[in-house]
């Protein structure tokens, strides 16, 4: 099974609100991704987890905030956003370190409008 | 630098014809290439992966890929178009870090089909 789940699907929120981003898999991987992904472009890479701790953070803005709870959940806070955050945002996982080339594998990804 | 070029951002085929979708890219060292398909408001679907050994790939529905090294290339194929192949196409290379591997994704092929 190489499935990665996200929850919301669509997300529609404030420039106030605090809301969050789920995503979970189960198939014992080791590293977890956030992607940001606008319209007609390529998935950006956020945030990497490796092993439960934060091992990339490309640049992102402190409104978001990501969290590894455990080695199958990984969210993303999401608190006074702004409207050009609207995007798809897309979880990866992949086996880990030292695998040597894995495979990323994506989840459905949740449409955030911000108001 | 790594970096992926696709070179075509939108290609129409009829149904039942021939495809290919391409893909350049640019690594220092032997690249892990991939193809991933995206349809509307969704994520990422793993077609086909190269990483080394036989340079003709087999993926998922009906999709190969044929690495040359000599061009740089990682060409995407398919014998015989179907209406539901109506998507948009990536090509990627991964590059191995601490946490296990970075993507770099071209900008996409939106492929049309024509009934």
């Amino acid at each position: 099974d190489t499935e990665v789940t996200q929850t919301p699907k669509h997300l529609v929120m404030g420039m106030t609100n605090k809301k969050s981003l789920k995503c979970e898999q189960h198939m014992g991987h080791r590293a977890m991704y956030w992607y940001k992904q606008k319209a007609k472009k390529p998935p950006e890479l956020m945030f990497v987890y490796s092993y439960e701790k934060l091992s990339i953070n490309e640049s992102v803005p402190s409104r978001f905030s990501p969290e590894c709870p455990n080695s199958s959940l990984l969210n993303l806070h999401l608190h006074a956003l702004q409207p050009e955050d609207s995007a798809l945002y897309l979880c990866a996982s992949s086996q880990g370190p030292g695998q040597g080339g894995e495979t990323q594998y994506f989840g459905p990804g949740t449409r955030l409008l911000v108001l | 630098a790594q970096s992926v070029t696709q070179p075509d951002i939108h290609i129409t085929v009829s149904e039942g014809a021939s495809l290919e979708l391409r893909c350049n890219y640019s690594y220092g060292a032997t690249p892990y290439l991939f193809w991933y398909v995206q349809s509307p408001g969704q994520g990422l679907q793993l077609l086909l992966k190269y990483f080394s050994g036989d340079t003709l790939v087999q993926g998922i529905k009906g999709f190969e890929a044929e690495f040359k090294r000599s061009q740089s290339s990682f060409n995407l194929r398919k014998p015989s178009v179907h209406w539901s192949d109506a998507a948009e196409y990536f090509c990627a290379v991964g590059r191995t870090m601490e946490y296990g591997n970075k993507l770099v994704f071209g900008a996409g092929t939106i492929l049309r089909v024509k009934s």
